[in-house]
């Protein structure tokens, strides 16, 4: 069963800590891809990486960062967390041939900043 | 600038009924559309897609509807059971530049579906 696996369920961080948040898949994708979700927002795109070492801004990168050191590994860091990033964080994968099925989940990060 | 746009944020259908969820979007160059189902506590899951070539695409009670010329489209659930309630999110699909591809997503829509 292929899978993306998202290291923390549940985070509690405190204002101005540096939190990284790990993503894994194990189906050898390319694109790996950091989305948040917020109500009556949706799933906003943060950052995505179509190949190692490589990364692009979504829609709202501000206050965050990537790193993708490996292909089947995309970290998400809040460089310095604020209460506006309090948020459920998935992280997701997808490869070209895919297209019809879209992206692979993690089951989601819910970080409280407090 | 919302480029996929759900206007019903929650819906309610008694168990046996058909589910309608709509979805519209602005950019042309959209190429594939898709609906993700969401539970608490869960990502989203794929449910269904459809080619931006296609105007039907049916998978058992799922069936999505692609309307290009008003760039418009529905899901529709027949018949509505007590476990399709949750999130549903609607998105549209380009090209990256690098291969594969990128979801735009909708704000969602909560269903309910009530014994």
């Amino acid at each position: 069963d292929v899978k993306v696996t998202q290291s923390s369920r549940y985070l509690v961080k405190r204002t101005g800590e540096k939190v990284f948040l790990e993503c894994v898949q194990d189906m050898d994708h390319e694109n790996m891809f950091w989305y948040r979700q917020d109500p009556g927002l949706g799933l906003r795109l943060i950052y995505f990486s179509y190949d190692v070492k490589m990364k692009e801004k979504g829609d709202i990168p501000e206050g965050y960062s990537v790193s993708r050191e490996k292909k089947e590994r995309f970290s998400l860091i809040l460089e310095s967390a604020s209460t506006n990033q309090t948020s459920m964080y998935l992280c997701a994968s997808s490869t070209q041939g895919q297209l019809h099925y879209g992206y692979t989940f993690g089951s989601g990060t819910r970080l409280t900043v407090v | 600038d919302q480029q996929v746009k759900q206007n019903s944020p929650s819906l309610s259908v008694q168990e046996g009924r058909i589910s309608i969820l709509n979805c519209d979007y602005t950019n042309s160059m959209f190429d594939y559309f898709l609906w993700y189902k969401k539970y608490p506590a869960e990502g989203p899951t794929f449910l269904i897609s459809i080619s931006s070539i296609k105007d039907k695409n049916e998978d058992g009670r799922f069936t999505v509807f692609l309307n290009k010329s008003a760039k418009h489209l529905s899901l529709h659930i027949v018949p509505s059971q007590p476990g399709d309630s949750a999130v549903y999110f609607c998105a549209a699909s380009a090209a990256l530049t690098g291969g594969g591809n990128k979801l735009t997503f909708g704000t969602g829509t909560q269903l309910k579906v009530e014994l």
